[in-house]
């Protein structure tokens, strides 16, 4: 079965520093698609980033990158320059197993950016 | 576009009361799903639909929940009888096929079960 984990609870990062949230998953599904998705208080799921099973390069978006170690079974997600409003809970997902288009969600990590 | 939408925002119920939650996906997107968000289990598939046919019903918890999809345009989430552990958020989401193609959220229905 899938399973994503996020061993961070809660992390914090000053303002304009990097910071990395770490996620590691199982599957033995050569195919399979990872998501990082970003909840603010107000409660919304946004998509922040996704990585394919089979591509080469690391995925980036603005700010945020993917550091994806197949091997290890790692997609850690990486945000650049940290803002204030990146104040959230991020979640780690998989999706595409066994052909299910479903998303297997992590538990989630709480940042919070201090000024 | 106007994204996914949801009604009702929150629901305040008795336990005991049926309960129905709606959602009308993204034009054009072929999948639906609804998920539910609770502290202790965090977020879960209840059910997801592909051309309005249920496809993986695993995640719903027992027959008090069913869910429907009668046209690509509207679906809902239904418990009856309703119970307090039932409260949580619900979302709903939709996407295009492929596993590399985001799902996108609706903003979550928030239900109280007292």
């Amino acid at each position: 079965a899938q399973k994503i984990t996020q061993t961070q609870p809660g992390m914090f990062v000053q303002e304009k520093e990097a910071v990395t949230l770490d996620c590691t998953y199982d599957t033995s599904d050569p195919s399979y698609g990872l998501f990082w998705y970003k909840q603010p208080s107000s409660g919304e799921m946004i998509f922040l980033i996704y990585q394919g099973s089979y591509d080469q390069q690391n995925a980036t978006e603005g700010r945020y990158s993917l550091n994806f170690q197949k091997a290890r079974k790692s997609a850690n997600l990486v945000i650049s320059a940290s803002q204030l409003g990146d104040s959230a809970m991020y979640f780690c997902a998989m999706r595409g197993q066994g052909g299910s288009e479903k998303l297997v969600f992590g538990k989630g990590t709480k940042l919070t950016v201090n000024p | 576009d106007a994204g996914v939408i949801q009604s009702p925002r929150h629901e305040v119920t008795e336990m005991g009361q049926e309960v129905t939650l709606r959602c009308k996906p993204i034009s054009g997107h072929d999948y639906l799903f609804w998920y539910r968000q609770t502290m202790m289990r965090g977020l879960e598939l209840l059910i997801y639909f592909n051309n309005n046919v249920p496809i993986d019903d695993s995640g719903m918890p027992e027959d008090r929940f069913s869910a429907k999809m009668p046209n690509a345009s509207f679906s809902t989430l239904k418990i009856q009888p309703s119970e307090p552990r039932d409260s949580a958020v619900y979302f709903c989401a939709s996407s295009l096929p492929a596993s590399s193609v985001q799902q996108y959220f609706g903003p979550g229905t928030r239900l109280t079960v007292t």
